[in-house]
């Protein structure tokens, strides 16, 4: 199955700034998922990136937000924008690389704490 | 509202016990997936179910599909501490594209 490598994998912010998370996957992929999870509770998908398209967000998720680029087929960012203590969570990215019937493969996740 | 609920939210069971968690919804699913996650790490996939009434089994868990593809359970049998994590259910639902909406989670604690 895919390798994913997420960046960074924890980190500390100030209220009012914004962090990009890192997602490189060890091979091509055409869908990318990014994820929210709060400690010990289930996930909330944020949105779908495509290469070379804009992303699809979920309801409750805006583009101004949670930017997301995929400029190829192995790699993608989100970012976490004008951050405020709600937004702590875990943020995970993921990639269905074998068809759905494989499942999802995902990244080790993000812990961020905004203060 | 969360399109699948999961039941029990929280369990912790001794070593040795039989345990089943449920994942349960109103929507009709292509396919249902179970994963397992453990502190720090992200959440890793156990099996896919694509057939209402399907059943599988993996060494000591089984997992079925419901016959109207609205729900599925988990049954681990003789629970050992290793399978001590979060059980997450996640379904595709149909006429949707490959995105898989997960489940509210079931914390397992197995004691020794």
């Amino acid at each position: 199955s895919a390798v994913i490598s997420q960046k960074p994998s924890r980190d500390i912010c100030q209220r009012g700034t914004s962090l990009t998370i890192q997602c490189q996957v060890d091979s091509q992929v055409t869908m990318m998922f990014w994820y929210r999870q709060q400690p010990g509770q289930s996930l909330t998908l944020i949105a779908t990136a495509n290469q070379g398209s804009e992303a699809t967000y979920e309801s409750g998720f805006v583009i101004d937000k949670f930017p997301i680029s995929r400029p190829n087929l192995t790699f993608s960012t989100l970012t976490v924008s004008n951050m405020s203590p709600e937004d702590s969570s875990i943020y995970l990215c993921s990639v269905d690389r074998r068809g759905w019937t494989r499942g999802y493969t995902f990244g080790s996740g993000t812990r961020l704490t905004v203060v | 509202t969360q399109l699948l609920e999961q039941s029990p939210q929280f369990l912790s069971i001794q070593e040795g016990e039989n345990l089943t968690v449920y994942c349960n919804s109103s929507s009709v699913f292509s396919s249902l997936q179970w994963y397992r996650q453990e502190p720090g790490e992200g959440p890793v996939l156990l099996v896919t179910v694509v057939t209402g009434g399907e059943v599988k089994k993996l060494k000591r868990l089984t997992f079925q599909f419901g016959d109207a593809r609205k729900d599925s359970s988990l049954h681990i049998t003789a629970a050992q501490p290793g399978d001590t994590g979060l059980y997450l259910c996640a379904g595709n639902p149909t006429n949707t594209g490959n995105q898989f909406y997960f489940g509210t989670g079931t914390s397992l604690t197995v004691i020794p």
